[in-house]
């Protein structure tokens, strides 16, 4: 089955700084990444997905890089404010079942 | 947007009795419901993946007699916790995918459930 790797496990930038996480996948044949935002004790948020067809995409301060190649795709969020504070979580979509595969997730903490 | 409801959002139960977690989708059709649990600090771990109508798809190591789902209807999967341990407190979180938007799954806001 699929399995996802992310690093890492915890980041502290200060406010206004970009972060990046990274996240490493092995089936070849997953072709949807989403990532989610998850505050404590809520549910996981999609902030941002990308398809295999695309090498990147980009929505406001957040963007999500995609490689095939090397099976790696990172999430950049640029100008980060307080509120970016949470656990961010990678998923790679495998096979048979269309189910998701987490990875380990990140704590962010932006210091203002 | 699609949205799913769970129920309860937080139990309290003996160890040794059983519970049931619902999980709803709203406003679409959920051909498939995932179950997952998440420890804290800990990622969420799939637990098993059900099609409406037939039997759900276990992951490996999570005990299919003890955690019972059925997903009876294309809007409701439950989860049935038997005989719960206090070693099974833990966050569940459902969520569902269907025709709504192509691979993405909407998630349930979770059940906090404490076994004493």
């Amino acid at each position: 089955g699929e399995n996802v790797e992310q690093h890492p496990s915890t980041l502290s930038v200060q406010e206004g700084d970009s972060a990046v996480i990274k996240c490493t996948y092995s089936d070849s044949a997953s072709n949807y990444f989403p990532w989610y935002k998850q505050e404590l004790g809520k549910r996981p948020q999609l902030i941002i997905d990308i398809r295999s067809n695309v090498g990147e995409k980009k929505d406001q301060r957040i963007a999500v890089t995609l490689n095939k190649t090397a099976k790696h795709f990172s999430l950049h969020i640029t100008e980060t404010q307080p509120e970016d504070s949470a656990v961010y979580f990678c998923a790679a979509l495998g096979r048979p079942g269309n189910q998701f595969y987490f990875g380990t997730g990140t704590s962010l903490t932006v210091i203002p | 947007g699609a949205v799913v409801s769970q129920h309860p959002s937080w139990v309290i139960c003996k160890s040794g009795t059983s519970v049931k977690i619902e999980c709803r989708s709203l406003d679409f059709q959920a051909t498939t419901m995932f179950w997952y649990r998440q420890f804290p600090k800990q990622s969420l771990m799939l637990m098993a993946t059900s099609n409406e109508g037939s039997k759900a798809t276990y992951e490996q190591g999570v005990e299919k007699d003890k955690f019972l789902i059925n997903h009876a209807s294309l809007t409701l999967s439950t989860l049935t916790v038997t005989s719960a341990h206090p070693e099974d407190s833990s966050f569940y979180i459902c969520s569902a995918a269907g025709d709504v938007s192509y691979n993405e799954q909407f998630f349930g806001p979770g059940t906090r459930l404490t076994v004493l």
